[in-house]
């Protein structure tokens, strides 16, 4: 199973201040999506990307899938406390499996 | 409602007592995952299927079975539940191989 690395790890931020999270592996993927999860809940899925470059917006979301397909980020913009949650990111295809590889995560916390 | 019903939410059981968690999908989506999700650890892929009975080991299968007899079905069986099978576990499904998945809200199962 190929390797997802997401940074950082851990964020904690104001309200209002902006961030951008980091997915990265060696393998070049043919889908990348981007979940957001609340405690006890199952993740929630914010964007697929396909294409290699392709930007997404949701909102304040900005999601960019790298130009070799290795790699994506998500900037989100004037955080607010309701974006607290750990956010995933999952590859498809990579490495010629079919099997989704999901990295460990972000937990992300804005503070009032 | 589209979406993944898993049952129970919650589970206390003892070492050795066979149990089944069931998961049912009304969007009919060919694949269909288990995971299960632990501190530091992130989500792991336990099983996958691909279709009615075609199913195949993920990256954490030993402990487990599935079977998928209809489409909208996917039970997870713990013939002999262990201590160290205690997780949050899981169940997804897709329209695709290269599409999102769909989560379920969990099931929290504690082995003791």
């Amino acid at each position: 199973t190929q390797l997802l690395e997401q940074s950082p790890q851990f964020l904690s931020i104001q309200e209002g201040e902006n961030l951008t999270v980091y997915c990265n592996s060696s393998s070049v993927f043919s889908s990348l999506q981007w979940y957001r999860q609340e405690p006890g809940e199952g993740p929630v899925l914010l964007v697929t990307v396909v294409t290699g470059g392709e930007v997404k917006k949701l909102k304040r979301l900005t999601f960019q899938f790298g130009d070799a397909r290795k790699d994506s980020s998500l900037h989100i913009t004037a955080a607010q406390p309701g974006d607290t949650g750990l956010y995933l990111c999952a590859g498809a295809g990579g490495g010629g499996s079919y099997i989704p590889t999901f990295g460990r995560g972000t937990s992300l916390i804005v503070h009032p | 409602e589209a979406q993944v019903t898993q049952n129970p939410r919650y589970l206390i059981t003892v070492t050795g007592k066979k149990l089944t968690v069931t998961c049912s999908q009304n969007m009919n989506h060919e694949y269909m995952s288990w995971y299960r999700q632990d501190p530091g650890l992130g989500l792991r892929q336990i099983y996958y299927s691909m279709n009615v009975e075609v199913t195949d080991k993920g990256d954490v299968p030993e402990g487990y079975k599935v079977s998928r007899k209809e489409k909208r079905n996917f039970p997870l069986i713990l013939e002999s539940p262990s201590p160290n099978q205690t997780s949050l576990y899981f169940c997804a499904s897709s329209f695709g191989q290269f599409n999102g998945y769909t989560f379920g809200s969990g099931t929290r199962l504690t082995v003791v």
